[in-house]
């Protein structure tokens, strides 16, 4: 069955660590993103990737760094300079504009 | 640029109830325009879409929309909720004219809560 898998799905580190989000996609899309979600303030763009070995900035990318070394795998970097690091984050794909597809999301909390 | 309001963060109503949950868009270009669900601690699960072909469309689990040009609307309903349809339910628009799913806009959200 394809689909998009987020691990963990929680994940907790003290303030100072940088902490990797995993993302792994078997639909064979093209496109993958980064989402934030807080609570009430629907979904912002991290960061997103249109093919292997390119990704762009999306809205709110200051803190975060991410790779796309292969066409399956967009993981994310939560670094010590984000300064609000505890969220929800999701991770999606699309192929040629079709509606995004999501995973079920990493909460991260950081102490 | 693109916006989305949702009006009403969260709404409640009865099982068995009318689903109205209320979207307003804002583009410059044709929009396209989605409704996605949420359950707790879920991704979202895409509902139904509107890009241009008919104005009502019809999603799973029994929900629609009418994409209203006049009213720059694409409100979200149901005719009898169940108490599945408890979740958070987003309303996004983009354009493909505009380039891809990374112009995708969301709105912030509305927690619906349905009561026995």
């Amino acid at each position: 069955d394809g689909g998009i898998t987020q691990s963990p799905k929680y994940l907790f580190r003290k303030e100072g660590q940088n902490v990797t989000l995993s993302c792994e996609q078997n639909l064979n899309h093209d496109a993958m993103y980064w989402y934030r979600q807080d609570p009430g303030q629907g979904l912002r763009l991290i960061y997103y990737s249109q093919i292997v070995n390119d990704f762009q900035k999306g809205d709110i990318a200051e803190g975060y760094s991410v790779s796309r070394e292969k066409k399956e795998s967009f993981p994310l970097t939560v670094t010590s300079a984000q300064k609000n690091p505890t969220a929800f984050y999701l991770c999606a794909s699309s192929h040629q504009n079709s509606p995004l597809h999501f995973g079920n999301g990493t909460r991260l909390t950081v102490t | 640029a693109q916006s989305v309001t949702q009006l009403g963060s969260h709404v409640s109503v009865s099982e068995g109830a009318l689903v109205l949950l209320r979207c307003n868009y804002s583009s410059s270009v044709p929009p396209y325009l989605f409704w996605y669900v949420q359950y707790p601690n879920q991704g979202l699960q895409l509902l139904l879409k509107y890009t241009s072909a008919a104005t009502l469309v019809k999603g799973i689990n029994g929900f629609e929309a009418e994409f209203k040009k006049s009213e720059t609307s694409f409100h979200l309903t149901k005719p009898s909720a169940h108490m599945s349809d408890a979740a958070e339910y987003f309303c996004a628009v983009s354009s493909l004219a505009q380039g891809g799913s990374e112009k995708l806009v969301f709105g912030k959200g509305t927690k619906l809560t349905v009561n026995p």
